[in-house]
């Protein structure tokens, strides 16, 4: 079974600092990472996927994400936040079989200070 | 050209009635799925449809029944709504296992009052 743990559900950082969310997952099999993006009221937009490439994946918006397998961890990253990433972020986890479900972490709210 | 497109956006009913909520995907994916998502914004998978077929459902009260006429739509009928099946339902879809991602649509937002 496939599950997904966000540390923190709040994170606030001030504008131009560095962003980090963190994510732990748990497969079976080797997974397939994602991270989302759900602006207040909006739906949920892809901000960047892990499928067995390069470990180190850079999405839109400036983020990124690096796959640690001995850690379990998919990290996301932002070098400096701006005013409009402040959003809830949810990490996600499949294990690619056909038909297969997104199994979602419980979100991170991301505030950003001026 | 909306990828995937639910409608309505948002539906507020009274409890004890039946509702439908309606998804189509332009994608050419061969899976569609339908999650909630709750008042603390936790999501969770409810169904999933592979070619029409149902491969994954839930422990979701049998009030909740999806129905998928073609592998580009999969609709939502909910019977005898309760005060508890208010949240924002969302419908997706993906290819190959998900291999490429999973496009979302925007939502239902659904109020029992």
């Amino acid at each position: 079974a496939q599950s997904v743990t966000q540390l923190g559900s709040h994170v606030s950082v001030s504008e131009g600092a560095l962003v980090l969310l963190r994510c732990n997952y748990s497969s079976s099999v080797p997974p397939y990472l994602f991270w989302y993006v759900q602006y207040p009221n909006q739906g949920l937009q892809l901000l960047l996927k892990y499928t067995s490439a390069a470990t180190l994946v850079k999405g839109i918006n400036g983020f990124e994400a690096e796959f640690k397998k001995s850690e379990t961890s998919f990290h996301l990253t932002k070098p400096s936040a701006h005013m409009s990433d402040a959003a809830e972020y949810f990490c996600a986890v499949s294990e690619g079989n056909a038909g297969n479900m997104l199994t979602f972490g419980g979100g991170t709210r991301l505030m950003v200070k001026p | 050209d909306t990828a995937v497109s639910q409608t309505p956006k948002y539906l507020v009913t009274q409890m004890g009635n039946d509702k439908s909520i309606k998804c189509e995907q332009n994608l050419g994916h061969d899976t569609m799925y339908w999650y909630k998502q709750d008042s603390k914004k936790f999501l969770k998978i409810m169904f999933s449809y592979n070619n029409k077929e149902l491969i994954i459902n839930e422990t979701v009260p049998n009030r909740f029944s999806p129905k998928s006429p073609d592998k580009a739509h999969l609709n939502l009928h909910i019977n005898s709504l309760e005060l508890g099946d208010s949240a924002v339902y969302f419908c997706a879809s993906s290819l190959q296992g998900g291999v490429y991602g999973y496009t979302f649509g925007s939502g239902t937002r659904l109020t029992v009052v």
